[in-house]
């Protein structure tokens, strides 16, 4: 089964840039089985979704966050990634890579999840 | 954008009692909704993915239902390690993806 890890900084600055890799293991990103999304979850609140992105890199963003999100992929190293540029401190929260079942016309659900990374915007 | 409410927001209910949690979509999803169940510290795990079927490793007593705009999750009988928050997920192949606002289920 396919295993996440996400990495990068647990404190960014308020408007610098948050990136967050998320290295997959047990699999390959490239397979064309799974879009690979990410997720965050503000303290004591509910899931939000950030986006998701194929291995060919077609993406789909969410709407609150779409103008300031950019995702990619580096099938070399088996890894997708996050930008998020401008954060303020809403943007404090766990951020979560999935894999998400699905191929070139639809998606899915989330089936396998990282561990998840606090990412604190503070000065 | 497809708007996801769950209810009730917290549900107490006793061990070796059934937990039924609802969602409710604001348009029609066909069956492609997800459940999930996340415990403090860890990531969500999905338990139901088309409305009914259950993933891998996930017991019987877990069992979903549901079509359109309407879906539950039923518990049959609690176990302790059940007490848990609950979130339904909607994938239909528009964007955005959406998640409904969580269930806790605690011990009463």
């Amino acid at each position: 089964q396919l295993q996440l890890q996400e990495a990068g900084p647990g404190l960014v600055k308020p408007s610098e840039t948050l990136s967050l890799t998320c290295s997959v293991s047990g699999g390959s990103i490239s397979s064309g089985r799974y879009y690979w999304g990410w997720i965050r979850q503000p303290p004591g609140k509910g899931l939000e979704w950030i986006g998701s992105i194929f291995y060919t890199g077609s993406a789909y963003y969410g709407p609150s966050l779409e103008s300031r999100v950019t995702m990619s992929v580096d099938a070399s190293k088996n890894q997708f990634s996050l930008i998020l540029s401008s954060v303020t401190a809403t943007d404090t929260a766990v951020y979560f890579c999935a894999s998400q079942a699905g191929d070139a016309n639809n998606w899915y659900y989330f089936d396998f999840w990282g561990q998840g990374i606090l990412v604190s915007v503070s000065s | 954008e497809i708007v996801m409410t769950q209810f009730p927001a917290t549900l107490s209910v006793s061990p070796g009692e059934r937990a039924t949690l609802s969602c409710r979509a604001s348009q029609s999803i066909d069956i492609r909704l997800a459940w999930y169940q996340q415990k403090p510290g860890q990531a969500p795990r999905l338990l139901i993915y088309g409305a009914s079927t259950r993933a891998t490793g996930i017991p019987a007593r877990f069992s979903g239902s549901g079509s359109g705009t309407e879906f539950t999750l039923t518990i049959s009988s609690l176990q302790s390690e059940d007490f848990a928050l609950y979130y339904c997920q909607q994938y239909d192949n528009r964007p955005p993806l959406t998640f409904g606002g969580g269930t806790k289920v605690q011990i009463k």
